[in-house]
């Protein structure tokens, strides 16, 4: 069975105080592991997709990595605004997504 | 560009009553469909995903059903609800053959 499990479940940091995420996975056959970000109250915005071990993708002051159990959300002299929830994902050949449970970042000034 | 759309933001509904949440996609054809549920502290729950009108496929058993009675659109429904029903619905999309998921704002249902 595929299992998503994230941590640490919530990370506090202090503004430009560079810090990592943990996904590990166990799955049959990779389709996609994706890394969303979710604001209070608002449904959960894309940031990447990766699909092959090795693989990195960057945006901004995140940057995402790819083994064959695990994955990272790096982030890069957090600012305020970076503050919010971060979930994971597996996807299926339908598309459907298994989320970890998310870890809750909070940047402070 | 592709837009979702869910409505509405908010509901409260006494135990009991019926349910209806709406979800619309613009901008794509043969979309794929899918209902999730956010309970208070938890992750993402799939419930129901569609890979076509009429076409609906239950991913766990509960008081909830879904229908897909044109291509962009998806309806959540409950005859009558319970306390365990409250919650942060999403609906999202993907496209055919494609496995990113794009989610709308939610509708956060409280049932008292």
């Amino acid at each position: 069975e595929d299992q998503v499990t994230q941590s640490p479940e919530a990370l506090r940091l202090q503004e430009g105080e560079s810090s990592s995420l943990n996904c590990s996975y166990t799955v049959s056959g990779l389709r996609g592991l994706f890394w969303y970000r979710q604001d209070p109250g608002k449904g959960p915005e894309f940031l990447f997709t990766l699909y092959s071990a090795g693989e990195e993708k960057e945006k901004e002051r995140l940057k995402a990595t790819l083994t064959k159990k695990e994955s990272f959300l790096h982030i890069t002299a957090p600012k305020p605004e970076d503050s919010a929830t971060y979930l994971c994902a597996l996807s299926d050949s339908w598309g459907k997504l298994q989320f970890g449970a998310g870890t809750q970042v909070v940047v402070t000034p | 560009s592709q837009t979702i759309h869910q409505w509405p933001a908010t509901l409260v509904q006494p135990v009991g009553s019926p349910l209806s949440l709406e979800c619309t996609v613009e901008g794509t054809s043969n979309p794929n469909l899918y209902w999730y549920r956010q309970a208070a502290g938890r992750g993402l729950q799939l419930l129901f995903y569609s890979v076509g009108i009429g076409q609906i496929s239950s991913e766990v058993p509960q008081n909830l059903s879904a229908s897909r009675p044109q291509d962009r659109q998806f309806i959540l429904s409950s005859k009558k609800l319970l306390l365990s029903d409250s919650g942060f619905y999403l609906c999202a999309w993907s496209p055919r053959g494609g496995f990113v998921g794009y989610f709308g704002a939610g509708t956060r249902l409280s049932v008292l």
